[in-house]
């Protein structure tokens, strides 16, 4: 399965609102999609599983939706901390995982 | 709270085999709900699933289709850590690994990961 994520960098002010795209290519059954963030030299870290339950300690701001072939990931008004790469990830029955290449948020 | 400790050396030669290690704390590596996984990420390649062993009454293991004739996965109970090995290793293996919990259901979401090794291939 691939995933698509769009646009590839969004720039955006602190205190606006972001919206990240992924796009699979087959559906995906009891949507098994996951939503991660990287910052420079850090490991991804777990924002959203099961493509609207946010994970342990996120912040509400932090939402998941979407089901099928089409998931956003909307962070409602950006703080400092969320400039950063943002990852799709599906999980299906079986392995192997794939991840989308990923979206930038930039400070605008 | 789970942590993931990883160790191995981070300069590899080409054609000899990469060896990582990573011991787990507040978690079994036996646990009947998680699988422990090792992903890479490079640049070319972004971040890539490499394989996963897990315990469900027996041990089994999958590895990525990629990988499959140089890759092992293996558990250690005694010591609560689980090991890769790569064999005849390329430039093309140069990436940060890291060692991953999944948890729930599916192939499972990526709980808790590793700080990663950055590995470099080269003589």
């Amino acid at each position: 399965i691939v995933l698509t994520q769009s646009p590839g960098t969004l720039s955006l002010s602190p205190g606006k609102e972001a919206t990240l795209s992924c796009r699979t290519s087959q559906s995906l059954s009891s949507s098994f999609l996951a939503w991660y963030q990287q910052k420079p030299g850090q490991a991804p870290r777990l924002l959203i599983y099961a493509a609207s339950s946010r994970a342990t300690g996120i912040p509400d701001r932090f939402s998941g939706s979407g089901s099928g072939t089409d998931f956003t990931l909307t962070i409602s008004r950006l703080e400092p901390e969320d400039f950063a790469v943002y990852y799709c990830q599906q999980y299906g029955g079986s392995p192997p995982c794939t991840f989308g290449q990923g979206t930038k948020v930039e400070i605008k | 709270h789970v942590q993931l400790q990883q160790s191995g050396p981070g300069l590899v030669k080409p054609s000899q085999t990469l060896s990582l290690t990573c011991a787990i704390s507040g978690d079994s590596v036996s646990s009947n709900s998680a699988a422990w996984n090792w992903i890479r990420q490079s640049p070319s390649r972004g971040l890539e699933w490499l394989g996963r062993t897990y315990y469900r009454s027996k041990w089994s293991h999958d590895y990525a289709v990629s990988m499959y004739s140089r890759i092992t996965i293996t558990a250690d109970s005694s010591k609560n850590q689980f090991s890769l090995q790569v064999n005849s290793v390329t430039p093309e293996d140069a990436a940060v690994y890291y060692c991953v919990r999944a948890t729930g259901y599916g192939s499972g979401w990526y709980d808790y990961w590793g700080p990663g090794t950055l590995v470099t291939v080269s003589s």
